[in-house]
């Protein structure tokens, strides 16, 4: 069971060079989200799909697209890379649990992003 | 704005000792609290959770007090481990949105 995939690992950009990184669950939750992490700021929701064909703003989009392609995968564009997109950056899915309530996230484990 | 806070950086403590990882938030519409683990180059695992129903969750070591009036949840671990030594990172839900902290470095010595 691979559980939340991502894709690339490792990435080097110049300064407005696009990309798209990839994530994949199979747990067949409905939620997914993307997350940046950086030193002293922790984890800083950039986008997230609560079910297929839903996506919303976090709290740092600016820079950023997605795409909920199917239920399993949820991409993150950045379509002209700025250095202060130089980050990690985690892929996460979850399903409620009882009571309404959101449940736990499962991370894919980073894809490392440095823009020069 | 930070909505969920982690004022301590770092902990260390002693091997068998209790360890206290404290956090706070400020938005109260959060009402699903949740405690993460991380080592360097992997993804945060899921340690425990807690409900704004209840004001205390155990499993195993690991035990999550959650002070709403206080807007205030801590995180005890006992007794602490060497291999407990990571980051630990609180985060707060409020429907299908996960806010985190900036999280605490602990280190347990052996």
């Amino acid at each position: 069971n691979a559980g939340v995939t991502q894709t690339p690992k490792f990435q080097v950009l110049k300064t407005g060079q696009s990309m798209t990184l990839q994530c994949a669950q199979d747990m067949n939750h409905n939620s997914m989200y993307w997350y940046r992490q950086d030193p002293g700021m922790g984890l800083r929701l950039i986008y997230y799909s609560a079910s297929e064909g839903t996506t919303d703003k976090g709290e740092v989009p600016n820079g950023y697209n997605v795409s909920r392609l199917n239920k399993r995968e949820f991409s993150l564009r950045l379509e002209s890379a700025a250095p202060s997109q130089t980050s990690v950056y985690f892929c996460a899915s979850s399903d409620p649990v009882g009571q309404g309530f959101p449940g736990e996230l499962f991370f894919g484990e980073g894809s490392r992003l440095t823009v020069l | 704005d930070q909505q969920v806070k982690q004022n301590s950086p770092s902990l260390s403590v002693q091997e068998g000792r209790i360890s206290i990882l404290n956090c706070d938030y400020t938005n109260s519409m959060f009402d699903y609290f949740l405690w993460y683990k991380k080592y360097p180059a992997e993804g945060p695992t899921f340690l425990i959770s807690i409900s704004s129903i209840k004001d205390k969750n155990e499993d195993g070591r690991f035990t999550v007090f959650l002070n709403k009036s206080a807007k205030h949840l801590s995180l005890h671990i006992v007794p602490s481990q060497p291999g407990d030594s990571a980051v630990y990172f609180c985060a707060a839900s409020p429907f299908n949105q996960f806010y985190f902290g900036t999280g605490t470095s602990l280190t347990v010595i052996p």
